[in-house]
């Protein structure tokens, strides 16, 4: 079974600072991972994905993370934060497994908060 | 394409009433998943569907029924709702490779009294 763990349930950064989240995940088998951010009231939006090949995967709005396979870890950055970045983010991890048909398991979401 | 759409937004029930959720996909995806999002504890999965006639439980299924007559459609059918049912629920489809992005619906925001 995996698991998801994100450090950190809020985090404060202000405009124009690194924004930082923190993910690591436990997988018997070798795992697709994924970031999504949900702004107030709304579902789920795809930030980025890995799956396999290059280890540094870049998404929208800026955001990228980097897969490091011996920390078990898919940290989330942005180097410079926008106002517009505050939502709550969410990481993911299914199998690349056929019968676990993709499943993907979220972990508990960072909130994230710019300030002035 | 209008996506994953959810119907209804907003929904207050009774203890030991039922509803349907209802949940529709125009992207022709074979998988589709029911979630439902409590503070704290990220989305957890209640049951979800490889293709039409097919499907089977997630992490959470107690108190919640589905079926998939059609590849478009996933109701959710909470036979007698309890307050531990209150949440916000998300419905998401994507094609039936693992790798591929979900795509989530705007959510259903549901109160059980």
């Amino acid at each position: 079974a995996q698991s998801v763990t994100q450090l950190g349930s809020h985090v404060s950064v202000s405009e124009g600072a690194l924004v930082l989240l923190r993910c690591n995940y436990s997988s018997s088998v070798p795992p697709y991972l994924f970031w999504y951010v949900q702004y107030p009231n709304q579902g789920l939006q795809l930030l980025l994905k890995y799956t396999t090949g290059a280890t540094l995967v870049k998404g929208i709005n800026g955001f990228e993370a980097e897969f490091k396979k011996s920390e078990t870890s898919f940290h989330l950055t942005k180097p410079s934060a926008h106002m517009s970045d505050a939502a709550e983010y969410f990481c993911a991890v299914s199998l690349m497994t056929t019968d676990s048909w993709g499943k993907l398991q979220f972990g508990a979401g960072t909130q994230v908060v710019v300030t002035p | 394409n209008a996506g994953v759409t959810q119907t209804p937004k907003f929904q207050v029930l009774k203890t030991g009433q039922s509803m349907t959720l209802q949940c529709a996909q125009d992207m022709n995806h074979e998988y589709m998943s029911w979630y439902r999002q409590d503070p704290g504890m990220g989305l957890r999965l209640i049951h979800y569907s490889v293709g039409a006639g097919i499907t089977d439980q997630g992490e959470v299924p107690n108190g919640y029924n589905v079926s998939r007559s059609t590849t478009e459609d996933f109701p959710l059918r909470l036979l007698s709702a309890a307050p531990s049912q209150t949440s916000v629920y998300f419905c998401a489809s994507r094609g039936l490779a693992s790798y591929n992005e979900q795509f989530f619906g705007p959510g259903t925001r549901l109160t059980v009294l």
